[in-house]
C-alpha cells in the first residue's frame, strides 16, 4: 500500500540553524513521483520539487536541499540557514504511475522559525 | 502568468444550499483534480479528470459533484452542502497524471452552518 510518512510533526528552530525535514515513503511501484509542497500561513500550496524514482540525484535550489535514497525510502529536505520566512507547514507527497495521479501526502511538518 | 484560479477564496453557506466553487487553469493542463484539506486527517482527493469528459472519484467523493466540459474548467459542487463539509478545498492541475508537477489554486475555505 502507498504511505507518506513524516515522522516530526513540529519543528522550532533559531533563525540561520539548518533543518532537515523527513520523509519516508512506501509503495510497490517502481515508477512514481515525490514532490515536496510549502503550505504558508495565507494557506496556499506551493511547490517546490519533483523527483522521479529513477533520478537518485541530489539537488540544491539555493538554501533548500533535497536527498533522495531509494535503499531506506526516504526524501529529505534540508533548508540551510533558515530564515523567519520559512516558517510554514512543509509536505511530502507520492504520486504512482500505476495510479490516478492522486497525490498521497504526509501529515505535514510544522516548521517554526523564531529570529 | 500561469496559474489556477479557484472562486471564491473564503464561503460560509447553510446546510442545503447548492453551491458551486469554480477552478480555471490557463495552462492548457490535461489532468485537474480537487483536494479537501482537515486537521488530522490531511489532504485528500475528492474527483479527479483526466481529460474533457473524463471525469472519476477519489478518495472521498461523497456529497461531491464535478463537471469537465472544457479542458480549462473543473467545478466543484455541492448539491446540499452538510457541517461535515466544512473544509479548506484546493483544485490543482497537471500536464498529465503523476509525472509532472502539480499546481495548485489558493485554497477555498468553506464553512457550512
Amino acid at each position: 500500500a502507498q504511505k507518506v510518512t513524516q515522522a516530526q510533526t513540529e519543528i522550532s528552530v533559531v533563525e540561520k540553524e539548518d533543518v532537515t525535514l523527513d520523509c519516508v515513503y512506501e509503495t510497490r511501484d517502481t515508477t512514481y513521483y515525490l514532490f515536496w509542497y510549502k503550505q504558508p500561513p495565507s494557506g496556499e500550496l506551493v511547490f517546490l520539487i519533483r523527483r522521479n524514482s529513477f533520478d537518485e540525484q541530489n539537488e540544491i535550489s539555493g538554501r533548500y536541499s533535497w536527498n533522495f535514497q531509494k535503499s531506506t525510502s526516504s526524501f529529505n529536505f534540508t533548508i540551510t540557514a533558515s530564515q523567519v520566512v520559512d516558517s510554514a507547514v512543509y509536505f511530502c507527497a507520492l504520486s504512482e504511475w500505476s495510479n490516478t495521479g492522486k497525490l498521497i501526502f504526509g501529515q505535514g511538518t510544522t516548521l517554526q522559525v523564531k529570529p | 502568468e500561469a496559474q489556477v484560479t479557484q472562486n471564491p477564496r473564503y464561503l460560509i453557506t447553510v446546510t442545503g444550499k447548492k453551491l458551486t466553487v469554480t477552478c480555471s487553469q490557463n495552462m492548457n493542463h490535461e489532468y485537474m483534480s480537487w483536494y479537501r484539506q482537515d486537521p488530522g486527517l490531511g489532504l485528500r482527493q475528492i474527483y479527479y479528470s483526466m481529460n474533457v469528459e473524463v471525469t472519476d472519484k477519489g478518495d472521498v467523493p461523497e456529497g461531491y459533484k464535478v463537471s469537465r466540459k472544457e479542458k480549462r474548467n473543473f467545478p466543484l459542487i455541492l448539491e446540499s452542502p452538510s457541517p461535515n463539509q466544512t473544509s479548506l478545498y484546493f483544485c490543482a492541475s497537471s500536464l498529465s497524471r503523476s509525472s509532472y508537477g502539480y499546481t495548485f489554486g489558493s485554497g477555498t475555505r468553506l464553512t457550512v452552518v
